[in-house]
């Protein structure tokens, strides 16, 4: 998976508790993105960062906040879960910010109880 | 509705040809893909084409794009055991070079039967 880990890989919380998700790349890529995977939805995308501390909202990315302090890190919270924020999370990166250079983690699945 | 559909599943009999459909609604889309993802994995990009083509051919894997129609397909040769997976076509929506944005299909859901 080109050198990206997630984790936790797999999370179960209850409702209203905060959740931190962790994406963490050997590549020194510039550009990091958070999708989420739901059935009938296909991906959709969070949030992603083009640089350290420069992040921007992508088309579902209300509950969701995001923070990129080094190049290596890119952590996706929910302040409050709720349930329709079950899900399972996938990272991805990318050298050039380019969609054919797109490489994606191996998911985390979200149960939110 | 979802802006690039696919029917939801597909099942083939091994050593028969698989052919995977997809519409999207944007015209000024530049690159479109097939992603691959295999059980508990991530996504995998299988093959992409460029919107001045209209086929591109890699081994098995044969994609055809209809502009006119929005239509793009993922023809898989002899499929195989191995090709059993969810296999999302996904479009770039009109961004910024160096930012391009990724719009997923819904993913289709390819069986083999023995």
């Amino acid at each position: 998976d080109a050198g990206i880990t997630q984790s936790p890989r797999h999370k179960v919380t209850e409702t209203g508790t905060p959740v931190t998700l962790r994406c963490h790349q050997t590549e020194n890529h510039r550009y990091m993105y958070w999708y989420r995977q739901d059935p009938g939805h296909g991906l959709r995308l969070i949030h992603y960062s083009y640089g350290v501390k420069d992040t921007d909202k992508g088309e579902v990315s209300d509950g969701y906040s995001v923070s990129r302090s080094k190049t290596e890190d890119f952590l996706l919270t929910l302040e409050s879960a709720t349930s329709s924020q079950t899900s399972v999370y996938f990272c991805a990166i990318s050298e050039n910010g380019r969609s054919d250079t797109q490489y994606f983690g191996p998911g985390t699945r979200l149960t939110v109880l | 509705g979802e802006d690039v559909e696919q029917s939801l599943f597909l099942s083939v009999r091994e050593g028969d040809s698989s052919v995977i459909n997809c519409t999207y609604t944007d015209s000024s889309s530049t690159y479109l893909y097939w992603y691959k993802q295999e059980p508990g994995a991530g996504l995998q990009l299988l093959t992409y084409i460029f919107s001045n083509m209209d086929m591109k051919q890699d081994q098995r894997l044969t994609v055809l794009l209809n502009k006119k129609d929005k239509h793009l397909s993922l023809r898989i040769a002899d499929t195989q055991t191995g090709d059993s997976a969810i296999y999302f076509c996904a479009e770039t929506r009109g961004s910024n070079f160096g930012n391009e944005k990724l719009t997923f299909g819904t993913g289709t859901r390819l069986t083999i039967i023995p």
